[in-house]
C-alpha cells in the first residue's frame, strides 16, 4: 500500500463550480504538504505549499491539512476550464530530506 | 532562466538497448531528483543528489538503472539493458535548499 492515497478520478465539473480534491496518508511523520498541478504532457508545477496543520489560501485556491486525520484537501473556487489538469498531492518529512512522496493524481476536467 | 532542461524529450528503443536520459538543472540549484511516472504507480522518486553526491537511491528499481552527476550542471540516468516495463515518463527536478522543487518537461520512454 502506498503511503499517499489519492482518488484518480476523473472528476468533471461545470465552470464556476467549487472543486474539492483530497489525499490521505499513512506516515504520521509527514510535515510538509504540497499540491502540484500537471497539464497534459508537461512536468508538475507547484501550486500550494503548507507546513504542518492548518489552512492556506492563495487566490481561488485553498489548501487544508488535518494531521489528526492524516487528510489533506485542495479547494478550487470559481473553477475555470484552464484549471483542467491532473492535481497531485505530495508530502515529505524532515528525515527524508527533500524527497517527495506523491499521490497518483486526480484528473480534473472543467467544462465551459 | 530556461528552467530544468531534459533530453531527449522522446525516446523509442528496443528491448536490450542502452538508454541514457539527460538533465541540466537550474543554475544554483544544488538538489537534483530523478522521478518516474506511470499510470499504474504514479510519480516515484528514483534517486536524488545534493551537491553532486547521491543521497538516496533506494527508489532505483534494480541494477539495470544507474545515475550520475559528474558536475553541478549535468546529470544522467542510464538504463542498461532496457526492458518494456521501463516504459514511462522520466522527470528530472531541481531545487535550492529550502526552495521549491521545479520539474523539467520529462522524457517519454517507450521500450519495444
Amino acid at each position: 500500500q502506498k503511503e499517499v492515497e489519492q482518488d484518480p478520478g476523473p472528476l468533471s465539473v461545470p465552470e464556476g463550480a467549487i472543486v474539492s480534491l483530497n489525499c490521505t496518508y499513512s506516515n504520521s511523520a509527514f510535515q510538509y504538504f504540497m499540491w502540484y498541478r500537471q497539464y497534459s504532457r508537461k512536468g508538475p508545477e507547484l501550486l500550494m505549499y503548507t507546513y504542518s496543520s492548518g489552512n492556506k489560501e492563495d487566490g481561488r485556491f485553498t489548501a487544508q491539512v488535518d494531521k489528526s486525520s492524516k487528510y489533506i484537501s485542495l479547494f478550487i473556487r470559481d473553477s475555470q476550464p484552464s484549471d483542467s489538469a491532473t492535481y497531485l498531492c505530495a508530502m515529505s518529512n524532515s528525515n527524508s530530506g527533500y524527497a517527495l512522496n506523491f499521490g497518483k493524481g486526480t484528473s480534473l476536467l472543467v467544462t465551459p | 532562466d530556461a528552467g530544468v532542461i531534459q533530453s531527449p524529450r522522446h525516446e523509442v528503443t528496443e528491448m536490450g538497448q542502452e538508454v541514457t536520459l539527460r538533465c541540466k538543472p537550474i543554475s544554483g540549484h544544488d538538489y537534483l531528483f530523478w522521478y518516474r511516472q506511470t499510470m499504474m504507480r504514479g510519480l516515484e522518486l528514483l534517486i536524488y543528489f545534493n551537491n553532486n553526491v547521491p543521497i538516496d537511491d533506494s527508489g532505483m528499481p534494480e541494477d539495470r538503472f544507474s545515475a550520475k552527476m559528474p558536475n553541478a550542471s549535468f546529470s544522467t540516468l542510464k538504463i542498461q539493458p532496457s526492458e518494456p516495463r521501463d516504459s514511462a515518463v522520466y522527470f528530472c527536478a531541481t531545487q535550492r535548499q529550502y526552495g521549491t522543487q521545479y520539474f523539467g518537461p520529462g522524457t517519454r520512454l517507450l521500450v519495444l
